[in-house]
């Protein structure tokens, strides 16, 4: 069955400082991996998606993340935190090889301090 | 890039009574949606997929009785929570999947809050 674990449900960092969000996942095929941003009432965003191409996933506000099946990880990084960065984030595989549902981690809640 | 709005944003209403919330694609069409529920600090759950001019598939544990969806057309699905109760306060989030896009990518609606007094 596939499923995702986020190992940290909290995040603290300094702005300007280095950001990583992990993640593991498992699966019986060859998944498709996302990270989701969840602002305070707004609506889920997509930050980047792996789907079997590249392993070093390049996504928007400076974010990028590394497939490694080796370690069966996703972890998300950005090198420099910006206050705007606060917010949950999850990172989500999909629930069947037709990719035609998702399945969420439990979220990591990113903080900022200036 | 693609939107998805959702109607209403929140709403309080009294148990026992049936709370329809909409979902649409504005600028693209989807023969698939999807329903999430999440609590309050936790995840999201996905409780059941849509499909345009047929049945809904339901999560196991999902009431589908309890949740009634339709899928009229290829921008609008409903999700109607009949006989509402406090335990069915929650957010619901709908997200729908491009048809001409990557089948992966689903894009996201900006939740309803749902407050069952």
């Amino acid at each position: 069955a596939q499923s995702v674990t986020q190992l940290d449900s909290h995040v603290s960092v300094s702005e300007g400082t280095p950001v990583l969000l992990r993640c593991n996942y498992s699966s019986s095929y060859s998944p498709s991996l996302f990270w989701y941003v969840q602002h305070p009432n707004k609506g889920l965003q997509l930050l980047l998606k792996y789907t079997s191409a590249a392993t070093l996933v390049k996504g928007i506000n400076g974010f990028e993340a590394e497939f490694k099946k080796s370690e069966t990880s996703f972890h998300l990084t950005k090198p420099s935190a910006h206050m705007s960065d606060a917010a949950e984030y999850f990172c989500v595989v999909t629930s069947n090889q037709a990719g035609t549902a998702l399945i969420f981690g439990k979220g990591t809640t990113l903080s900022v301090s200036s | 890039g693609a939107v998805v709005s959702q109607h209403p944003s929140r709403v309080i209403c009294k148990s026992g009574t049936s709370v329809k919330i909409e979902c649409r694609s504005l600028d693209f069409q989807a023969t698939t949606m999807f329903w999430y529920r999440q609590f309050p600090k936790q995840s999201l759950m996905l409780m059941a997929t849509s499909n345009e001019g047929s049945k809904a598939t339901y999560e196991q544990g999902v009431e589908k009785d309890k949740f009634l969806i339709n899928h009229a057309s290829l921008t609008l699905s409903t999700l109607t929570v009949t006989s509402a109760h406090p335990e069915d306060s929650s957010f619901y989030i709908c997200s729908a999947r491009d048809l001409a896009g990557v089948r992966e990518t689903q894009y996201f609606g900006p939740g309803t809050r749902l407050l069952v007094l």
